[in-house]
C-alpha cells in the first residue's frame, strides 16, 4: 500500500527566507506527483505536477524536484512571503491505483512579516 | 471556464437524514472522484468514476452512493448520515486518469449532529 509522508508537519519562517518542504512515498511505481496548496477553509490549488520521467518543475518562485528511485520529492519556495502561508500537500498517482491519488497529511507553513 | 463546481459549500444534517452533494465539471474530464478530508487522516478516496456509467469504490466507500449518468456530473449521496461522516468533501476531475494532474473543487463542509 502506498504511503506518503510529509515533513515537517508545521513550519514557521520569517519573510524572505528560502525554504524546503519534503514529501516521501513508499512505492516508487508512480505516474506522477502533484503539489497542492490549501488555504484555510478552501479547496486545493494545484501548484506543480512532476511526471515520473522528470526530475523537476518550476513555476515562479516554486521549484519541485522528484527522485523516484528514492521515493522523495521536495518543494522549494524562494524568498517566502506572508501570502505563501498555507498548507502544502503532495499527492502521488500510482501506476496501478485506478487513477487514485494518495495524499500526505501536509505541511502547514506560516511566513511571518 | 468554471472548472470543478461543488454545491453546497456548507451543510448541517441531523443523524439519519440523507442528502446529495453535487459536483459538476466543464472540462470534459472522463475521470471524477470524491475525497473526504479529516484531521490526522489526510484526504481519502470515497468513490471514483472513469466515465459515464462506470463507478467504483475507493478507500472509504461505506455509507455513500454515487452514480455517473453524464460526463459532467458526479453526485455523492449520503444514505443515512452519521456523525462519523462529519468532514470536508472534495470532488476532483482529471483527463486521462490523472496523467496530466487533477483539478479539485472548493469543497463542501458537512456537519452531522
Amino acid at each position: 500500500k502506498q504511503e506518503v509522508t510529509q515533513i515537517p508537519a508545521a513550519l514557521s519562517v520569517p519573510e524572505g527566507e528560502n525554504l524546503v518542504l519534503n514529501c516521501s512515498f513508499t512505492d516508487s511505481a508512480i505516474y506522477n506527483l502533484q503539489w497542492f496548496r490549501q488555504d484555510p477553509g478552501k479547496g486545493l490549488t494545484s501548484l506543480l505536477l512532476i511526471q515520473s520521467s522528470q526530475r523537476e518543475q518550476t513555476s515562479g518562485r516554486l521549484n519541485a524536484s522528484l527522485d523516484k528511485s528514492s521515493g522523495r520529492s521536495t518543494l522549494y519556495i524562494a524568498a517566502s512571503q506572508p501570502g505563501d502561508s498555507a498548507t502544502y500537500l503532495c499527492a502521488v498517482l500510482k501506476e496501478t491505483s485506478g487513477s487514485r491519488l494518495t495524499f500526505g497529511e501536509g505541511t502547514q507553513l506560516t511566513v511571518n512579516p | 471556464n468554471a472548472g470543478v463546481t461543488q454545491t453546497p459549500k456548507f451543510q448541517v444534517l441531523k443523524t439519519g437524514q440523507s442528502m446529495t452533494l453535487q459536483c459538476a465539471q466543464d472540462m470534459n474530464h472522463e475521470y471524477m472522484s470524491w475525497y473526504r478530508q479529516d484531521p490526522g487522516m489526510g484526504l481519502r478516496l470515497i468513490h471514483y468514476s472513469v466515465g459515464a456509467g462506470i463507478t467504483d469504490q475507493g478507500e472509504v466507500p461505506n455509507g455513500y452512493n454515487v452514480s455517473r449518468s453524464t460526463t459532467e456530473d458526479f453526485p455523492l449521496r449520503l444514505l443515512s448520515a452519521a456523525p462519523s461522516q462529519t468532514s470536508v468533501y472534495f470532488c476532483a476531475s482529471s483527463y486521462s486518469g490523472g496523467v496530466y494532474g487533477y483539478t479539485f473543487g472548493s469543497g463542501t463542509r458537512l456537519t452531522v449532529v
